[in-house]
């Protein structure tokens, strides 16, 4: 059972564009994190939001965790072909002692 | 930083034999996670240790899945006898989880496992 849905599964853009990915479910997170896996590599951590409402920023990739603390969205603005790949995020199950349940992600291709 | 190294990257088996994935954590981490990616249920958490104790199990598919971690910087998976549908990439992770902080993962490249 998948407690976190991302969406959309897929998307394609042009290089420049921008482009949003959610991650939504009906549990309470402790915290929540984004990652992005290369082809043939491991997840790499992004970012970790832990308080509801919060929005970090990395350079033009910007991530909010809902008010709730049960959805989060991440924003690319003007997105780059390096920044292809599949963006995981995991939320940290409460009470679980650092256990994290991963959605299915989002394949993303941005193209030159 | 070496990163966590995995081995083999790759595996090739046939129906019945014996698997085992290997795994060296970042040096000085306390928690070391096993993990297996597939297309149809994402990445999926097995099992793990902190402090070399096997803290939670309950992702571990069935009894031909056993995992070791004999020291603080080896850690095995083994799979006996092996199946076409444990065909999967199987990442070991590693983190330094202080209590009540945030945990964060390192991830190895994986080891893609081929059952026939």
């Amino acid at each position: 059972t998948q407690l976190l849905e991302q969406s959309p599964q897929f998307l394609s853009i042009q290089e420049g564009e921008n482009l949003t990915v959610y991650c939504n479910s009906s549990s309470v997170f402790s915290s929540l994190q984004w990652y992005r896996q290369e082809p043939g590599e491991g997840p790499v951590l992004l970012v970790t939001v832990v308080t509801g409402g919060e929005v970090k920023k990395l350079k033009r990739l910007t991530f909010q965790f809902g008010d709730a603390r049960k959805d989060s969205s991440l924003h690319i603005t003007a997105a780059q072909p390096g920044e292809t790949g599949l963006y995981l995020c995991a939320g940290e199950i409460t009470d679980s002692w650092g256990k994290l349940q991963f959605g299915a992600g989002t394949q993303v291709v941005v193209t030159p | 930083d070496a990163g966590v190294i995995q081995s083999p990257r790759h595996e090739v088996t046939e129906m019945g034999q014996e698997v085992t994935l290997r795994c060296k954590p970042i040096s000085g981490h306390n928690s070391l996670f096993w993990y297996r990616q597939t297309m149809m249920r994402g990445l999926e958490l097995l099992i793990y240790f902190n402090n070399n104790v096997p803290i939670d199990d309950s992702g571990m598919p069935e009894d031909r899945f056993s995992a070791k971690m004999p020291n603080a910087s080896f850690s095995t998976l083994k799979i006996q006898p092996s199946e076409p549908r444990d065909s999967a990439v199987y990442f070991c992770a590693s983190s330094n989880l202080i209590q009540v902080d945030v945990e964060k993962l390192f991830f190895g490249s994986g080891t893609q496992l081929s059952v026939l």
